[in-house]
């Protein structure tokens, strides 16, 4: 079975500044996705970013980036120029490419990070 | 486009009582599941649906029962109602195309007393 590790339950970064929140995983799979979700006080789980395995350049949404390490199992989330509405909790989340696990989701536990004005 | 939609948001229970959260998704999405969040624990999957009349176990179904009888809802039931149950359920549905993530219910909040 497939598991996501967040090994910072918390961070906190300067407005204005860059933060980056790490992500592990574990597979034997080579075809694979992963995936970075926002969720701020409102509950709602917003999709942030995603990254193909078979994908060797890094994905980049607007202030948001990954560096993806596939031989090191790494997913990091890169922010730039934080702002006070990127405060919430951040989950790593890893999708097979074909059977059962591709049918659902893996999360870490979660990063919270608090943005400092 | 509503997306996915849960109700209630909100539920208190006594122990004991059963319970059906409801989801309904307008996107034509085939795949859909439930999961729950607990403090430090990250989201967990209950139960999930390839499609109309295929359902199967995740990694905490103990105590839930689902069934689909179409391809809009993915209801989920609480035989009876533990503490232990007290989460966050949030309803989520994806279509088969890999690239994508699935796309979340804006959650409800059960208490179990």
């Amino acid at each position: 079975a497939q598991t996501v590790t967040q090994s910072q339950p918390e961070m906190s970064v300067q407005e204005a500044e860059t933060v980056t929140l790490s992500c592990t995983y574990d597979t034997s799979e080579s075809d694979y996705y992963l995936f970075w979700y926002k969720q701020p006080p409102s509950r709602q789980m917003i999709l942030v970013i995603r990254q193909e395995a078979y994908k060797q350049q890094n994905a980049t949404e607007n202030r948001f980036s990954v560096n993806f390490q596939k031989a090191a199992k790494s997913f990091s989330l890169k922010i730039s120029d934080s702002q006070l509405g990127d405060a919430a909790m951040y989950f790593c989340a890893y999708r097979s490419g074909s059977g059962a696990g591709s049918y659902q989701l893996t999360f870490g536990k979660g990063t919270k990070l608090s943005v400092i004005p | 486009n509503a997306g996915v939609t849960q109700t209630p948001k909100f539920q208190v229970l006594k122990t004991g009582q059963s319970m059906t959260l409801q989801c309904a998704q307008d996107m034509n999405h085939e795949y859909m599941s439930w999961y729950r969040q607990d403090p430090g624990m990250g989201l967990r999957l209950i139960h999930y649906s390839v499609g109309a009349g295929i359902t199967d176990q995740g990694e905490v179904p103990n105590g839930y029962n689902v069934s689909r009888s179409t391809t809009e809802d993915f209801p989920l039931r609480l035989l009876s109602a533990a503490p232990s149950q007290t989460s966050v359920y949030f309803c989520a549905s994806s279509s088969p195309g890999q690239l994508y993530g699935y796309t979340f219910g804006s959650g409800t909040r059960l208490t179990v007393v």
